[in-house]
């Protein structure tokens, strides 16, 4: 086990309506990463927070936001859901923003919008 | 052409032989290279990673990679059913780059 948790682990969700995904860290890591990974795919870059400030973006819409609290837990909001959400989400926690090369990740959400 | 590619097989061996799994890449910026395991329903476990080329070696795995043909190998010998599994490869300039993953089985 990592020591990254996420929640909830099954998500049911109806197009156009809106999501909020939850992760907690491992212990002393600052910087937390947020993928999308379809079936049959490898994860997507979705963003990073170092800080509690967004530190890159992969290509997303903006209806992906995030946010990372002082205690270094994060969440990944979506809003106005689409039949293509429909995924895992993974997050994954580094000690450093230049580290990343050695990312832990949490056991995933499944999304499914219908 | 994709920055990384990967066979998503899948590849099936018989245990205990040596297994061979690849990606190339287009991006000649990447400096780091990683390889994870992802078995069913969980999420992806970091097994190594490797900065710029060379070989590295943890246990019964080998990862190689060689920037001058865009190519990196991972390696796993006398291989044990536990290590069926989907296999990422993965790469990092400024963010983290993945391949489709290589569905491994090792048949008893």
């Amino acid at each position: 086990e990592t020591g990254v948790t996420q929640s909830p682990t099954h998500l049911i969700k109806t197009r156009g309506q809106q999501v909020t995904l939850r992760c907690s860290s491992q212990s002393g890591h600052n910087t937390v990463s947020w993928y999308q990974q379809a079936l049959g795919q490898g994860p997507q870059f979705i963003f990073q927070y170092y800080r509690e400030e967004e530190n890159g973006r992969g290509n997303f819409p903006p209806r992906f936001s995030g946010l990372q609290f002082p205690n270094y837990s994060s969440e990944l909001n979506v809003n106005a859901l689409e039949l293509d959400d429909s995924a895992l989400y993974l997050c994954a926690s580094t000690r450093g923003r230049e580290t990343s090369y050695e990312q832990y990740f949490g056991p995933g959400t499944r999304l499914t919008v219908t | 052409q994709k920055e990384v590619e990967q066979d998503p097989g899948p590849l099936s061996v018989p245990e205990g032989a040596i297994v061979s799994l690849n990606c190339t890449y287009s991006n000649s910026a990447f400096q780091y290279f990683m390889w994870y395991r992802q078995y069913s329903r969980k999420g992806p476990e970091l097994l190594m990673y490797t900065y710029s080329s060379g070989n590295k070696e943890d246990g019964r795995f080998t990862a190689q990679v060689d920037k001058s043909s865009k190519y990196i190998s991972l390696f796993i010998r006398d291989s044990q059913p536990s290590d069926s599994a989907t296999y990422l490869c993965a790469m990092s300039d400024d963010k983290i780059i993945f391949g489709k993953g290589t569905r491994l089985h090792i048949l008893p």
